[in-house]
């Protein structure tokens, strides 16, 4: 069990706004900055966000990330069919001198 | 364009060793932090070694004592020598690129399209 924890499943229709948590602690997010992953069906992950909320080149501003505290979240506005993915937090811990992902979010496009 | 490419996976006993390999081009792996990632078949990713540009390298507790990470400069090519594999090390095995912000923060840019491994008899 990941020391950061999201939601197993999310979902959403097309078009809507769906947000995926990643609650942490002080030792690893209260601390640290946060990266997001997308990995798509059948496919390697990719870089979706890094240092909290800076969007690498080629990602669509659909997709926002921000962090407060002990906890940071992604958020999906007008959601696509190709947005169904898994969705992976990831950061350093300090306490366990190592770094980590969340447990993975699915996303489900209804 | 940065090209990681995998190779070496497959099906192996319980036991057994594998080594994987990760084929670079676009930037040179012996100047830059690379690693490996997997995923578990139902779970999720899992940061499985990492090596610095002066050769230091680092591992999970997980994998401690059983995987090596190494490179050779020459070939501008990355390698993980997995030892008496379990079958709990089965999974897609990535090799990336880790980009440094300020200690310790730190993202996985580049990654391969993976390589599978299966550890059962």
């Amino acid at each position: 069990q990941s020391v950061l924890t999201q939601p197993p499943s999310a979902s959403g229709t097309p078009g809507q706004r769906v947000t995926i948590s990643c609650s942490g602690s002080s030792s690893n997010i209260g601390r640290n900055s946060v990266n997001w992953y997308q990995q798509l069906p059948g496919t390697a992950p990719k870089l979706l966000f890094y240092n909290n909320d800076q969007r690498p080149s080629g990602v669509p501003d659909r997709f926002s990330a921000s962090k407060s505290g002990t906890s940071a979240s992604l958020a999906i506005s007008g959601l696509q069919s190709e947005d169904e993915a898994d969705y992976y937090c990831a950061t350093w811990d300090d306490n366990l001198g190592t770094r980590m992902f969340g447990g993975g979010t699915k996303l489900t496009v209804l | 364009e940065v090209q990681l490419v995998e190779s070496g996976g497959g099906l192996i006993q319980p036991g057994g060793s594998l080594r994987l390999s990760c084929a670079v081009s676009g930037l040179t792996v012996s100047s830059n932090y690379m690693t490996w990632v997997r995923r578990a078949p139902g779970k999720g990713l899992e940061w499985v070694s990492v090596i610095y540009p002066n050769g230091a390298t680092h591992y999970p507790d997980s994998v401690k004592g059983r995987f090596t990470i190494s490179r050779d400069a020459s070939k501008n090519t990355l390698y993980l020598q997995m030892n008496s594999l379990r079958a709990d090390d089965t999974a897609v095995y990535y090799c990336t690129r880790l980009a440094l912000l300020t200690p310790p923060n730190e993202y996985f840019d580049f990654w391969g399209q993976g390589t599978l491994v299966t550890v059962s008899s």
